[in-house]
């Protein structure tokens, strides 16, 4: 079947630390990955993307590489803010009967320290 | 700027009464989603909708009901039938269904129980 696990939170880091958050996946085919961000009381918006093996999604100093060997697509940034404190969900979407489906991870939460 | 509107952001419920939450989209997308959102989990995909006129159960689709007269709405009813409704739910919208590209989402209803 099709699922994303990503590792539990809260992560909690001080200001200008390197961030992990570990993002792995089971898929039928060849899926897109996401990750996306939701900030309290609000939608999710998308932070970064990749679709297809060994591709490398980035915004606002956030990384994250699609590896197919190990299913994977960790997020990482190397020196994190307060304002990058929220909620961070991996994604993946695949073809599923007559649709393009996505599928989410639990979301891991992220708080700065200043 | 286009976008997804939900409204209401608050939404309150009493026992056995049916309620509408609104979802208007202007970025032209042909399909639409309903999540739903609870602490500590995914988003759960309730409905979707690939084309006017057309739509489809998710995987959480007991006690909701959704129309799509038009191609820039998508509304959802939270019947009297869903035991459980207090939840955050998110509209989405994707260009078109079978689209590699990411689900754009509106803010949210924060739907509770009086």
């Amino acid at each position: 079947g099709n699922s994303v696990t990503q590792m539990e939170g809260p992560v909690t880091l001080s200001e200008e630390a390197f961030l992990t958050i570990n993002c792995t996946y089971t898929a039928t085919g060849y899926p897109s990955l996401f990750w996306y961000v939701q900030y309290p009381g609000e939608g999710l918006q998308l932070l970064l993307k990749a679709t297809k093996a060994d591709d490398k999604g980035s915004n606002k100093g956030f990384e994250a590489t699609y590896r197919k060997e190990t299913t994977s697509f960790h997020l990482e940034k190397g020196s994190v803010q307060v304002s990058d404190s929220a909620v961070y969900f991996c994604a993946l979407s695949v073809p599923v009967g007559n649709f393009n489906k996505f599928y989410f991870g639990s979301g891991t939460k992220l708080n700065v320290k200043p | 700027d286009g976008g997804i509107t939900q409204s209401p952001k608050y939404l309150f419920r009493k026992e056995g009464q049916n309620v509408t939450l609104s979802c208007e989209q202007n970025l032209n997308h042909d399909a639409m989603y309903w999540y739903r959102q609870d602490p500590g989990q995914g988003l759960r995909l309730i409905y979707y909708s690939q084309i006017v006129n057309d739509f489809q159960k998710g995987d959480i689709a007991e006690g909701y009901s959704v129309s799509r007269e038009k191609k820039e709405s998508f509304p959802l009813t939270v019947t009297s039938a869903q035991k459980n409704p207090t939840a955050f739910y998110l509209c989405a919208s994707r260009d078109r269904p079978y689209s590699n590209q990411p689900q754009h989402f509106g803010d949210g209803t924060r739907l509770s129980i009086l």
